[in-house]
């Protein structure tokens, strides 16, 4: 079974970083490509992030752009975003979700990020 | 404001048929056959329902179709049942700097 199961969600400060992770079991994750889509509350879904099976290519939103990084670990079946100068705009719930020919066909249960003072 | 242009909300009652649209430019949904539709019911994560416009993925029901016309794509639920009240939101790939767009969403109520 496909499992997806994000952590690192908190409350932080404007201006502070926080580091997502996605721990995937139930398939070979080194084959798939993979996102981030985020949800501010009572609002719609925003996709954030994707990077390819090994890494190599990478695209942002322009909201994020310069502040976010995604990166994989293979070996470690993890997926994770590293967010800094986060804003209160960027208060949301975090999926990561498996790409399905650009599609995204399973997703985590989410983490909510919570930035303000 | 969302990229993709969706009702607010729209309801049926059992048994009948509802059709969500969702509006986009040339760039995106009149633009590829990549239009996607997801159900998310409250406080759970996403589901994906349909792709490439029209295609169901394994475990689907059949009562769930896509369709697109210009720049708008639909999504029909026919035989409403209780189980899909929820909130749809429509996707596309989009040629602009942004990967992908979605919609605003549309709360669906089963009457």
């Amino acid at each position: 079974e496909v499992q997806l199961v994000e952590s690192g969600g908190g409350l932080v400060q404007p201006g502070g970083s926080l580091r997502l992770s996605c721990a995937a079991s139930g398939f070979t994750f080194s084959s798939y490509e993979m996102n981030w889509v985020r949800q501010a509350p009572g609002k719609g879904l925003e996709w954030v992030s994707y990077i390819s099976s090994s890494g190599s290519t990478i695209y942002y939103a322009d909201s994020v752009k310069g502040r976010f990084t995604i990166s994989r670990d293979n070996a470690k079946n993890s997926l994770y975003l590293q967010m800094n100068s986060l804003r209160a705009e960027d208060t949301a719930v975090y999926y990561c979700a498996r790409d399905e020919h650009g599609d995204y066909g399973y997703w985590g249960q989410g983490t909510l990020v919570t930035v303000s003072s | 404001q969302s990229a993709l242009t969706q009702p607010a909300s729209v309801s049926g009652s059992p048994g009948q048929s509802i059709t969500i649209s969702c509006t986009g430019t040339s760039s995106d949904v009149g633009g590829y056959n990549y239009v996607s539709w997801y159900q998310q019911h409250p406080g759970k994560a996403p589901k994906l329902m349909i792709y490439d416009v029209s295609n169901r993925p394994s475990g689907v029901s059949n009562r769930f179709s896509g369709s697109k016309s210009g720049n708008t794509a639909s999504l029909t639920i026919s035989g409403l049942q209780a189980e899909d009240e929820a909130d749809y939101y429509c996707s596309s790939y989009t040629s602009s700097s942004t990967l992908k767009v979605f919609g605003g969403g549309t709360k669906l109520t089963v009457l």
